[in-house]
This record gives structure tokens, sequence and C-alpha cells, in this order.
């Protein structure tokens, strides 16, 4: 079946601009995360929701991150005037339902490919 | 100091070695750990959950040490197709946010 996809894959934007990246869940899930993983580094947590509710969004960088999913399914990541810093690969990923599940079951979080963003 | 913390790589070893990778945490509340695999640019992909029992995958054994707040990943007979970044992923709380370590790169040569 369809896995999580991310559009667009790669993104060019030049210092100052603003750009929206969009993650598509697997049909069904849940949770839906975001992850920004910088060169060389594992990814960190940026936000989730639970359906339309963001629920965490304590790694947002800054006030210039700023995530939707309005009808509980996809999902917009969008930055505002981009920094340098920005540039890193943007992750999505779903989950049938909250990360842990009764008797602390792990809901498996599957990734989408990513969008590499590189701010000029 | 991180939340998640691995051994730095990169790790390069011969076909039908065995290689060990360690991993350390902060937080002794954390609640599930897990190993993933993630290939060059490739998005990060679930290898397997990490209990304190110990558990076993073919080649692949993982261990956890609660009281050291230690985890570690064995591969035996390694295959060049197990070269790739292995990422130490662990969950503190019902929220299901995974902390990820740096990720420990191998390299597997003929």
């Amino acid at each position: 079946g369809a896995g999580v996809s991310q559009s667009p894959r790669y993104k060019v934007a030049k210092r100052g601009q603003d750009v929206a990246l969009r993650c598509d869940p697997i049909s069904g899930h849940v949770s839906l995360f975001w992850y920004q993983q910088a060169l060389g580094q594992g990814p960190e947590f940026l936000t989730y929701f639970q359906n339309e509710a963001q629920l965490d969004k304590s790694g947002l960088p800054s006030d210039r991150f700023f995530a939707e999913r309005p009808e509980g399914s996809v999902s917009t990541l969008k930055i505002q005037r981009t920094q340098q810093e920005d540039s890193a690969v943007y992750l999505c990923a779903s989950s049938l339902a909250r990360g842990l599940g009764g008797g602390s079951s792990y809901n498996e979080q599957f990734f989408g490919p990513g969008t590499r963003l590189t701010v000029l | 100091r991180k939340e998640v913390e691995q051994d730095p790589g990169p790790f390069n070893v011969p076909e039908g070695a065995t290689v060990a990778f360690n991993c350390t945490y902060s937080n002794s509340a954390s609640q599930s750990f897990f190993w993933y695999r993630q290939d060059c640019r490739k998005e990060p992909k679930l290898l397997m959950s990490v209990y304190s029992s110990g558990n076993e995958d073919g080649r692949f054994t993982a261990q956890l040490n609660r009281a050291s707040q230690y985890i570690s990943l064995l591969i035996r007979d390694s295959k060049l197709s197990d070269s790739a970044t292995y990422l130490c992923v662990v969950i503190f709380n019902q929220g299901g946010k995974l902390i990820f370590g740096q990720g420990t790169e191998l390299s597997v040569k003929p």
C-alpha cells in the first residue's frame, strides 16, 4: 500500500523566502509527526498532531515555523523568512495511533522520504 | 548533554565481522527503546525494538540495561547490505515523539 509521501522532495529557497512543505500520511493514521534532520545528525522532533489537534509543538525552533493539519489528514509545515540555518531534511512520520498504546506497545512511526530544503 | 548519545562513527569493517554499537540515554523515565536504520539519503526505518530481556532477530541482537541507561546493538556476520547509519531511539513519554541519537555510520567492505 501507499506509504507516507512528501512534497516537494527538494526545495531551494533564497534567504527570506517563505516555504511550505506538504505531508500525506498513510490513510487512516491518526498521529502525524514532523522532524528536522541536519546533515550528519539524527532527526529532531518538531511537532505532533493527533487528528487535527496539534498536541505538542515544543520542538519548533522559532515562531517562523508553523504547522497545520486542518482536516486531520494532510499536514503542511510552513517556514517564514527562511534562514540558512533552516537548511535540513524535513521528515514527516505517521502512526496508527498515539506513540504508546495499551500495555506500552509501540505504534510504529512510518517515515516519508523527506523534503531536502536548501536556503541560499 | 544530548538526551541520547551514540558511539561516534564511522565504523569500517570487513564482511563477516561482528560489530557492536552502544548508546546511552539521560532520562531514566524513558519508556521504550529502538534501533532504526537509515540508508544514505533515505528515511529512517525501524530495525528492531529493544527489551530488557534482550532480543534477537537473525544476525541482530539488541540489549537494554535500564540501571545503566545503556542500549546496544550487535551485528554478527556483517553483510555489504548492512552498510547504513544506525540510529538509537528513545520514547520518553506517552506522547510518542521519538528522541534520536546522532547515528553511527557503518561501512562494510568486501
